[in-house]
């Protein structure tokens, strides 16, 4: 049984770093990407990027490029979220979410859609 | 980016009715398209993807289709446990992907 267990909640002061992380349970951890959304109080969802254990590279929107930090660790079957230079309006539940790595003849292909998702961090910056 | 633009903000439906969203990208997303229902306080759950393909657990009373910029989900009895926000989501063109504003369905 897949599942995504995220660390606890977070305040944050403005200026500081978050570092928020997610261990899968259930299934191959290298061969999924792992993803990051976040969702301000009653708003909608925003994607803040992606990695693949298996390939490395992480990819970023481009609104969290320079302050987002996506890694994997395959030893611990986890994956973090850092976000750095936190401003009030990062205020938010943070989410991981597995999306699949299908094969096409020899080629992995990522489709990201999200079919397993972690139960969320809140992260609140406040002075 | 592609942005994607769900319809309308609200839906309020009775029990037992059918409720139909809609979702449209601002370009060609072929069937590059996933449907989440959020209830309070919960993560987001996948319920369709690939514009059509219901998730792994889901009812038959959720449908999708659809393909290039106009999608639709459907549910076609709705029980009250389906009483929740739908986001749209595509996975054609990233980064970055990109999700729709919501639809909530309400009890009328």
């Amino acid at each position: 049984q897949v599942q995504l267990v995220q660390s606890g909640a977070e305040v944050k002061k403005p200026g500081s770093s978050v570092k928020v992380s997610c261990m899968a349970s259930g299934g191959p951890f290298n061969k999924y990407s792992f993803n990051w959304v976040r969702q301000a109080p009653g708003q909608g969802l925003e994607w803040m990027g992606a990695i693949i254990p298996i390939f490395g590279t992480p990819n970023y929107a481009q609104e969290f490029q320079g302050r987002v930090t996506i890694t994997a660790d395959d030893s611990t079957r986890t994956t973090f979220m850092e976000l750095s230079r936190l401003r009030f309006e990062d205020t938010a539940m943070y989410y991981c979410a597995r999306g699949p790595v299908l094969p096409v003849g020899v080629v992995l292909v990522p489709k990201y859609y999200f079919d397993y998702w972690g139960q969320g961090t809140l992260v609140t910056v406040s002075s | 980016e592609i942005v994607m633009t769900q319809s309308p903000v609200t839906l309020s439906v009775t029990p037992g009715e059918r409720a139909t969203l809609s979702c449209r990208a601002s370009q060609s997303i072929n069937n590059n398209l996933a449907w989440y229902q959020q209830k309070p306080g919960q993560a987001p759950r996948l319920l369709i993807y690939g514009a059509s393909t219901r998730a792994t657990g889901i009812p038959a009373r959720f449908s999708g289709s659809g393909s290039g910029t106009e999608f639709t989900l459907t549910i076609s009895s709705l029980q009250s446990e389906d009483f929740a926000v739908y986001y749209c989501q595509q996975y054609h063109n990233w980064p970055p992907l990109t999700f729709g504003g919501g639809t909530k369905v309400e009890i009328k």
